[in-house]
Order: structure tokens, then sequence, then C-alpha cells
């Protein structure tokens, strides 16, 4: 099974820090990308789809880079409500079958006062 | 309305037990998932359904077993259990079945512990 990587961290940083995680995929056939977010005991919920160009969403940002394989999440002026862990990720047809999904492990972030 | 339930959300069984654990969504989504993420919280694809038909079946043991009664509803029987399937299970579901730029949605876990 081809991976998918991210530093679990934990990233400890203040409030209205920047912080930044990325994830790398080892498989170049991958088509879709995503982030997640799953809070402590809870399922993951979707943050944002990422997309070749690039998408913004308020104080997030995810990017997209093919060549290198790795998509990112930028937080602008984090909160205390940012504290979670972040999940990335990645789908591929495999051997010519269905998409599968393939997580990361999770990337924790706790922001602090 | 929750959108996809599961049940129950917590599950306390002794080795060797059966048990199942139901899931239904109401979203009107084609594809359906059963997900575990063990103790370090990594979370895999266990099985996934397209129209109550199998389409992923990744390398879990034989004791697992999903039925799709219909394409609302995804059930996950475990025969036999193990100290090992300790996790949390997750249901999801998506509106297509190669999960492309579509958003999955995922139950609350159901949170099974074999003693």
């Amino acid at each position: 099974r081809k991976e998918v990587e991210q530093d679990p961290g934990p990233f400890n940083v203040p409030e209205g820090a920047t912080v930044a995680f990325n994830c790398t995929y080892s498989n170049s056939a991958s088509q879709s990308f995503f982030w997640y977010r799953q809070d402590c005991r809870k399922e993951p919920k979707l943050l944002m789809s990422v997309y070749s160009s690039g998408n913004e969403d308020g104080r997030f940002t995810a990017q997209l880079n093919r060549a290198s394989q790795y998509i990112s999440l930028l937080i602008r002026d984090s909160k205390l409500s940012d504290s979670a862990t972040y999940l990335c990720v990645v789908t591929a047809r495999e051997g010519g079958g269905s998409y599968i999904p393939t997580f990361g492990r999770g990337t924790s972030l706790i922001v602090h006062p | 309305d929750t959108a996809v339930s599961q049940t129950p959300k917590y599950l306390v069984t002794q080795m060797g037990n059966d048990k199942s654990i139901k899931c239904e969504q109401n979203l009107g989504h084609d594809t359906m998932y059963w997900y575990k993420q063990d103790s370090k919280k990594f979370l895999k694809i266990m099985f996934s359904y397209n129209n109550k038909e199998l389409i992923i079946n990744e390398t879990v043991p034989n004791r697992f077993s999903p039925k799709s009664p219909d394409k609302a509803h995804l059930n996950l029987h475990i025969n036999s259990l193990e100290l090992g399937d300790s996790a949390v299970y997750f249901c999801a579901s998506s509106q297509e079945s190669y999960w492309t730029y579509t958003e999955a949605f995922f139950g609350q876990g159901t949170r099974l512990t074999v003693v």
C-alpha cells in the first residue's frame, strides 16, 4: 500500500501564530487530496479539499505540489479552537480498480493562550 | 437529523463473542465505508460498498463481514472477537464511488473494547 506521511507533532503554538503542516505521498498517480480535522474522541470532518491551483478558506490555505508529491496546510492567526489533529487524505486508483482513500496518521496542533 | 449514524457508540465485550455495529446514512449517498482507527490514531479503510456492492475489501480477517441491505445501510459483523480488535470503528459515506472531489461524512464512531 502506498504511503501518506505526516509529522505527528505536536505543534505547540501561541494564539495568533501562523503554522504550516506538510504531508507527503508516495503514489504519483494520486488524484484527489483533502485535509480533515479530527477533535479528540470525535469523528474526522472535512476541512478543505486541495486543488492543483491551491485554495484558501478564511485563515486556512491549502497547496498541492505534484512534482514533489506533497500537500500543505497553512493556518494563519491561530485560535484556541484550532487545536485538533489534522489528517491528510490522498486518493488513488490502485490496480485499475476503485479509488482508495489513504489517511495519514495526522498532525496534532495545540494552540495555547 | 444526524447525517451518518452508528450504533452502538460504545461496545464492551468479551473475547470470543460475536457483535454487530450498524450504520445508516440519510444523505442519499451511493458509497459507504468502514474504517478502523487504532490506538495510535491511524485511520485505515476496511471496506467500501457502492449501491450495495462491495468495491473495496482491504486485507482484514474474514471474521469481519460487512452487509449492506440497501444503499443507506452498511453494517459490520465481527465473529470471535479478539483483544486486537479493540479500536474505534467509523462508518462513512460519500456521493461517488471513487471519492474524487467529494466530501466524505463520518459517523460518530463506535468504540469497541474487547476484554
